[in-house]
């Protein structure tokens, strides 16, 4: 079956911790791409990639970074999250960028 | 600074009867349009979309108008169902010159039985 897998689904964390959240697709994709949704603002784009090694800033990269060092994979980690992180991000993958795109079922992430 | 509005936070219509959600964007250069569609609790999933080349594209119910000249998209449901009751989301593809994909705010369609 063709998906986009995130972990953890839910995660409550301290002002400061690093954390890493996990992105995984199946489909060979080139692009792939993290967002956050919140209230009143829809999804904004944080960071992107065109393929292995290749990544770019979305519109609202500060205080996250991504790495893309195998295809099907795609982290974005948190060196040192604070409460304007507390969020709901989605991981999204597709085989070009302007093309149908997959998202994950979402991680939300709560920073106290 | 918005590049692509939404600006119905949310809709309600009649089961049956056609859905209209609009979709308004300020950078004359984007290439491609897209409709999601999102449930809650899941991420969103592709509904249809449209290159700037084109005015029209339709997939069974679903069809999107473009009118480049007044930098407007719509998508219209026709004939509603309840199941459609969601959170709508335009977002528009710049093509050239980058690959940032631009959301707009989303629209909230409830359709009643």
């Amino acid at each position: 079956e063709a998906q986009v897998t995130q972990n953890p689904r839910y995660l409550i964390t301290v002002t400061g911790k690093k954390l890493t959240v996990t992105c995984s697709q199946n489909m060979n994709h080139e692009y792939m791409s993290w967002y956050r949704q919140d209230p009143g603002l829809g999804l904004r784009q944080i960071y992107y990639s065109m393929n292995v090694e290749v990544t770019d800033k979305g519109d609202v990269p500060e205080g996250y970074k991504v790495s893309r060092k195998e295809k099907r994979n795609f982290p974005l980690i948190l060196e040192s999250p604070s409460p304007n992180q507390t969020s709901l991000y989605f991981c999204a993958s597709s085989k070009q960028p302007n093309t149908e795109a997959f998202f994950g079922q979402g991680t939300r992430l709560t920073v106290v | 600074d918005q590049q692509v509005k939404q600006n119905s936070p949310s809709l309600s219509v009649q089961e049956g009867r056609i859905s209209i959600l609009n979709c308004d964007y300020t950078n004359s250069m984007f290439d491609y349009f897209l409709w999601y569609k999102k449930y809650p609790a899941e991420g969103p999933t592709f509904l249809i979309s449209i290159s700037s080349i084109k005015d029209k594209n339709e997939d069974g119910r679903f069809t999107v108008f473009l009118n480049k000249s007044a930098k407007h998209l719509s998508l219209h449901i026709v004939p509603s169902q309840p199941g459609d009751s969601a959170v709508y989301f335009c977002a528009a593809f710049p093509g050239s010159g980058t690959y940032k994909y631009i959301f707009g705010t989303g629209t909230r369609l409830k359709v009643l039985a």
